[in-house]
């Protein structure tokens, strides 16, 4: 059955501590990872897709990498509004024309001043 | 307006009543989702469309019953729902191209109560 597993559940950090995210993954026919960041009561905002192993992408303080089983989400010096729930979402290959996001539950992160 | 945009933001709604959530999307995309967000547990997929079609029904209950007009509007019609239905209704849509697929993008939600 595929599934993805995000952990930890959550993470507290001290402004500057640095620390990773880890999103663990099992699907038939990998078709894209994704990141997105969601705060609460809020729909979530897209970050990253990486496509294949090896693949990174970056953007400000966030660094998104991939293997063929998990990817990490890398938080470089964090700031207080980088607190918020990070959701990690696959999608694989069913065939057709269906389209199928398969999400973890989420790591929510706190970064304290 | 830009975007993926969901009205109601906020709806509380007996048991007995009906109403509908509605999605509207700016980005020319052609597929369009309904997802249920519970505390604790991951977005669950509701419905999918593409090309206004249904290609996807996730075991969903009879009492929600989507709608989807054309490629930029997407309903949710709710009647004779349970209190396990509250929860965050978020509505995303992205472009299909068959091939590598590309990112959703969601909209804020609905947040539903049912009392």
């Amino acid at each position: 059955e595929d599934q993805v597993t995000q952990s930890p559940e959550a993470l507290r950090l001290q402004e500057g501590e640095s620390s990773s995210l880890n999103c663990s993954y099992t699907v038939s026919g990998l078709r894209g990872l994704f990141w997105y960041r969601q705060d609460p009561g809020k729909g979530p905002e897209f970050l990253f897709t990486l496509y294949s192993a090896g693949e990174e992408k970056e953007k400000e303080r966030l660094k998104a990498t991939l293997t063929k089983k998990e990817s990490f989400l890398h938080i470089t010096a964090p700031k207080p509004e980088d607190s918020a729930t990070y959701l990690c979402a696959v999608r694989a290959n069913y065939g057709g024309a269906t389209n199928k996001l398969i999400f973890g539950t989420g790591t929510l992160l706190a970064v304290q001043p | 307006e830009t975007g993926v945009t969901q009205t109601p933001r906020h709806l509380v709604m007996g048991m007995t009543n009906k109403k509908s959530l509605k999605c509207e999307q700016h980005l020319g995309h052609n597929a369009m989702y309904w997802y249920k967000q519970s505390a604790k547990k991951p977005l669950e997929l509701m419905f999918v469309y593409n090309f206004k079609e249904q290609t996807e029904n996730n075991s969903v209950p009879s009492r929600f019953s989507p709608e989807c007009p054309n490629s930029s509007h997407l309903f949710l019609h709710l009647h004779t729902l349970q209190p396990e239905d509250s929860a965050l209704y978020l509505c995303a849509s992205s472009q299909d191209p068959g091939g590598w697929d590309t990112e959703a993008f969601f909209g804020q939600g609905t947040r539903l109560t049912v009392v």
